[in-house]
């Protein structure tokens, strides 16, 4: 069936640096992708959406990448800093299909 | 406006018992979806309730159920607790129906631990 995953379940950088997180998807039908964060203890929460018909958006520190020739779409963020460590997931939305999936996660790790 | 309240954020339960889970959703919202979270597996729906009616349902056996109320809140019910069954149970409300994620929101979940 479709799937929404990601290429690196853990991501270590250095606070300051920009973070690059990735994930590959496989509905080419999908019409819509979200980036969510979970921190311990909590549920995820919205970071930035972006539709099929873009390949970007640009948030505050964060911009949503999607290629949609190789299926590819990419959260970064910019000027890292400790309270970004979280677990980053992407979602995919095929409105068609009436599917939602969400990516398995990549945790990120900010080093100070 | 007040978030998504999930109760009670932390169950330990004994194989073979049976838990009830609530979830308050964010006021005007009238789906809510369910999920299960495990370190394993991600998260995996398992249901969606929107105004009192169940609309979606995902890969899970008979031993888990829902149900909404006419105030939107619902409840998630698990019998016969199996280990396996040990996890971080999340709700998320919307506006309408979960795909068209309007104002989508999750709690912070209740962790069960099946012993």
């Amino acid at each position: 069936g479709e799937s929404v995953g990601l290429h690196l379940p853990t991501l270590s950088v250095q606070e300051g640096d920009n973070s690059i997180i990735n994930c590959a998807y496989s509905n080419s039908a999908s019409d819509y992708f979200i980036w969510y964060k979970q921190e311990s203890g909590k549920g995820p929460q919205f970071i930035i959406d972006i539709r099929s018909n873009m390949d970007k958006r640009q948030g505050q520190r964060v911009t949503v990448l999607l290629n949609k020739t190789v299926k590819h779409l990419s959260l970064q963020i910019a000027a890292t800093q400790p309270g970004d460590s979280a677990v980053y997931f992407c979602a995919e939305i095929a409105y068609n299909f009436n599917k939602f999936y969400f990516g398995s996660g990549t945790k990120l790790n900010v080093k100070p | 406006k007040a978030g998504v309240t999930q109760t009670p954020r932390y169950l330990i339960k004994t194989r073979g018992q049976q838990v009830t889970l609530s979830c308050s959703p964010i006021s005007g919202h009238r789906s809510v979806s369910w999920y299960q979270q495990t370190p394993g597996q991600g998260l995996q729906f398992l249901f969606e309730y929107f105004s009192e009616t169940q609309r979606n349902k995902g890969n899970f056996p008979g031993r888990f159920s829902g149900r909404q109320f006419s105030n939107s809140r619902s409840e998630m019910n698990v019998s016969t607790l199996e280990l396996g069954d040990s996890a971080l149970y999340l709700c998320a409300s919307s506006e309408g129906q979960r795909i068209n994620t309007n104002g989508y929101t999750f709690g912070s979940g209740t962790r069960l631990t099946v012993v």
